[in-house]
């Protein structure tokens, strides 16, 4: 069965400062990963997917994400943070052949003045 | 036009009702869910329909009855609620079930007191 783990339950970042959220998956196949983000009170957006090809992804607001298969993993990074990033972010796995998505449990984003 | 709509947004009730959360998505897309995300954030799908066929059916308690009348929207019925149900409510939508983006409602808060 499919599983995403995102290790950091809550990142704190001063803005402008660099950022990276991880996500490590395991899936028996090639997966398709995604990662969306949550304001408060809202539902999710996507921010980026991988599929194949190009394994460093660029998605909206600045943000980027590179899969590592050898890592099992696809690090979400944006190199310079915005207050208005502060959010939730789930970093999803995507059964290539059911269709089923499974998301990690978040990682909470707080951003310092 | 909000892409996909749930009514109602705050759900409060009585413990042993049953209460009805609509969703429709006007974005022309034949695969809908209901996701469920608890006070820890944790989001973990419900069920999904394809074409108003049921394909993904999660371990949920037979008091949730997802019915989908046709491809634009997909309802969930809750009989008998218990504390344990007072969550968010997301429903979804996509193009097919594998790459696709899935594009989220903003969710109805569920109370059960």
């Amino acid at each position: 069965a499919q599983s995403v783990t995102q290790p950091d339950i809550h990142i704190t970042v001063s803005e402008g400062a660099s950022l990276e959220l991880r996500c490590n998956y395991s899936y028996g196949a090639t997966p398709y990963l995604f990662w969306y983000v949550q304001s408060p009170g809202q539902g999710l957006q996507l921010l980026l997917k991988y599929f194949s090809g190009d394994t460093l992804v660029q998605g909206i607001k600045g943000f980027e994400a590179e899969f590592k298969r050898s890592q099992s993993s696809f690090n979400l990074r944006k190199p310079s943070v915005h207050w208005s990033d502060a959010a939730e972010y789930f970093c999803a796995v995507v059964d290539s052949y059911a269709g089923k998505s499974t998301f990690g449990d978040g990682t909470t984003l707080t951003v310092k003045p | 036009d909000t892409a996909v709509s749930q009514t109602p947004k705050y759900l409060v009730t009585q413990m042993g009702n049953d209460k009805s959360i609509k969703c429709e998505q006007n974005l022309g897309h034949d695969t809908m869910y209901w996701y469920k995300q608890d006070s820890k954030k944790f989001l973990k799908i419900m069920f999904s329909y394809n074409n108003k066929e049921l394909i993904i059916n999660e371990t949920v308690p037979n008091r949730f009855s997802p019915k989908s009348p046709d491809k634009a929207h997909l309802n969930l019925h809750i009989n008998s609620l218990e504390l344990g149900d007072s969550a968010v409510y997301f429903c979804a939508s996509s193009l097919g079930s594998r790459r696709n983006t899935i594009y989220f409602g903003e969710g109805s808060w569920l109370t059960v007191v």
